[in-house]
Formats: structure tokens, sequence, C-alpha cells
């Protein structure tokens, strides 16, 4: 089963303007990462958050997280066509060291 | 600094058949983790492995095993192929088991015919 949920599914914007990824998840995590994969191939390490931070940056990537609310959001700025690509969220629970990944936000930048 | 490789790239089995797949984990990275992603679906864990031995699984049957060497690079093992274990088969190293970052390879795409 998988632990992230990410909202919307997929998402078109015109390049230039942010994308805002969400992701839900059931059960309490050590930290939260977000990954991104193009074309179906390897995935790529975007940024980590732990359950004790509540915002992160790295370049055009904002991360927040609500453990309250159990959820995150991945903010990518001033979008470009080479961010077109799934973008998944990944949890690690406190209990043992597997990742778990959620369905994934399909992003499409439209020039 | 190499990254992590896999190989084959491809491959086509028949139903009922048996496949290895391999993975060169990153250099300095004593663990390797297996996770299968279906098309349209995010990477399921099938496995992990630190230092050769197995380090969690999950709800795979045991016809997926694997093998971690001395090099720290895997195997993953599927026996008895199904139409279902079509996918793509992704590797992933990390410097230790509790560090969370991952660093993927490029997968194996697996056709089951």
């Amino acid at each position: 089963s998988q632990q992230g949920e990410e909202d919307p599914q997929a998402l078109s914007i015109q390049e230039g303007e942010n994308a805002t990824m969400n992701c839900s998840y059931k059960t309490s995590i050590n930290n939260l990462q977000w990954y991104r994969q193009n074309s179906g191939r390897g995935l790529v390490h975007l940024i980590l958050i732990r359950s004790n931070e509540r915002e992160k940056h790295s370049g055009r990537l904002r991360v927040t997280l609500d453990t309250s609310k159990k959820s995150s959001s991945l903010l990518i700025t001033a979008s470009r066509a080479a961010d077109t690509a799934s973008y998944f969220c990944a949890t690690s629970g406190s209990r043992d060291d597997k990742i778990i990944f959620g369905k994934g936000t399909r992003l499409h930048i439209l020039p | 600094e190499t990254g992590v490789t896999q190989s084959p790239t491809h491959l086509i089995k028949t139903r009922g058949q048996q496949v290895t797949l391999r993975c060169s984990s990153q250099s300095g990275h004593n663990t390797v983790s297996w996770y299968q992603q279906a098309l349209g679906q995010g990477p399921q864990f099938i496995f992990q492995y630190y230092r050769e031995e197995e380090n969690g699984r999950g709800n795979f049957p045991p016809r997926f095993s694997g093998l971690q060497f001395p090099n720290y690079s895997s195997e993953l093992n599927v026996n008895a192929l199904e139409l279902d274990d079509s996918a793509l088969y992704l590797c992933a190293s990390s410097i230790d088991r509790r560090v969370g970052t991952q660093y993927f390879g490029p997968g194996t795409r697996l056709t089951v015919l």
C-alpha cells in the first residue's frame, strides 16, 4: 500500500507560472522527501524535510510540512519546460527504514 | 564518483521464466533498495539490503529474492514470472540504512509476455 497521496494527479501550467503540488500521508513520519522522475526513468532526489521542520528551500523549490495535518506541499516557482516530469512524495516512518512513495503528480509545462 | 547503474536496460521474458536484474551502488554506499514501478504508479518497495543482509521487505511474494555482495552491488531475482511482473524495476543506494536520501539508477524495464 502507498502512504502518500499526491494532489493533483496531473497539472498543466504555462511556462513562468508557479506550480504547487500537495501530498497527504497517514501515519507518523521521520521525514518526507520529494523526487522527480522524467519519462519513466530513474528518480532524482529534490529535497528532504524532517518531521521537526516546517519549511525548506532549494533554488526554485519550496517545501512545507504540516505534521498536524499530515500534509506537505511542493512549490516550483517560475516554471520551465525542463520541469515537465512526474513528482513523487515519499515518507520514512519512525519505526523502519522503508521509504513509501505516493502515486505522483504529472506536471506539464506549456510553452 | 560513479552513480547507480543497472543492467540490463530492457528485458523481455515469457511467463514462468526466471530473471536476474543487477545494480551497482554509488561509491561509498552500503545500502541498496529495490522498487517495482508499474505504469502510472509510484515505486513500490520490494526490499532493502544493508551490508549483505536483508533489512526490510515490502508486500512481495517469496519468488522475489535478492542478494547483496561484499562490494555492495546487488541482484534482484524473480522466479516464475507472471504477466503482472511487467514493470520498471528501480534500484536505489544510500549511504546508510537510516539516511533518507536515496540515489536511483535508471531502471530496468521488464516485459513479461
